[in-house]
């Protein structure tokens, strides 16, 4: 019972440097979301998704772009790494929009740009 | 602005000790509130959901209350355990709003 799955767990990006976050769920859910926190902080939306095919701008998309080809992917694209961009980042998902939807959520993947 | 607001940043307990931890919003229109549990190292995990039209939910030894008129919610832990040790944040979905608000959490730590 995989749920989401996120890929690396770690990863150290030297400035200007890009690459992708990797999020996949097994739950055939609709809404996929990309957070990241800062240390001593809550979580911030990055982007959004419900539906293959559809996403969304969250609060701070700034450096950062997705796309949703399919279900059960939602990778989370840094073109040109900052150090503004270290951070945790989790990926998570729910069934649909309705007010008993639960989030589930990844493992998570630590960023440090340098 | 809507926002969310966890006090205290950090709580130590000693073990068996019944505990609330709070919550606070700045707009009572919420759609719904969540209560997650978050381990080092790890992603969160949803503890209890509360829609609007609820007052509490409840799973095990754990209790949320709601109270949208004050803009307040709580999660009582009853006799507390050592496993009981994370991090909590609470987390608004406001009406008309996609996503959610984080509060930045309250870090616990039950004493054996």
């Amino acid at each position: 019972n995989a749920g989401v799955t996120q890929t690396p767990k770690f990863r150290i990006l030297k400035i200007g440097q890009s690459m992708t976050l990797q999020c996949t769920q097994d739950m055939n859910h609709n809404y996929m979301y990309w957070y990241r926190q800062d240390p001593g902080m809550g979580l911030k939306l990055i982007y959004y998704s419900v539906g293959a095919g559809i996403t969304d701008k969250g609060e701070v998309p700034n450096g950062y772009n997705v796309s949703r080809s399919t279900t059960e992917d939602f990778p989370l694209r840094l073109e040109l790494a900052a150090p503004s961009q270290t951070s945790v980042y989790f990926c998570a998902s729910s069934d649909r929009d309705s007010a008993n939807e639960k989030l589930f959520f990844g493992s998570g993947t630590q960023l440090s740009v340098l | 602005k809507q926002e969310v607001t966890q006090i205290p940043a950090a709580l130590s307990v000693p073990e068996g000790e019944n505990l609330v931890l709070n919550c606070s919003f700045t707009d009572s229109a919420i759609y719904n509130l969540q209560w997650f549990r978050q381990d080092p190292g790890k992603g969160l995990t949803s503890l209890l959901l509360i829609q609007s039209s609820q007052r509490e939910q409840t799973s095990g030894r754990l209790n949320a209350s709601l109270d949208k008129s004050s803009g307040r919610s709580t999660l009582y832990i009853a006799a507390s355990q050592p496993g009981d040790s994370a991090t909590y944040l609470c987390a608004v979905k406001w009406a008309g709003r996609r996503a959610l608000t984080f509060g930045s959490g309250t870090r616990l730590q039950v004493q054996p």
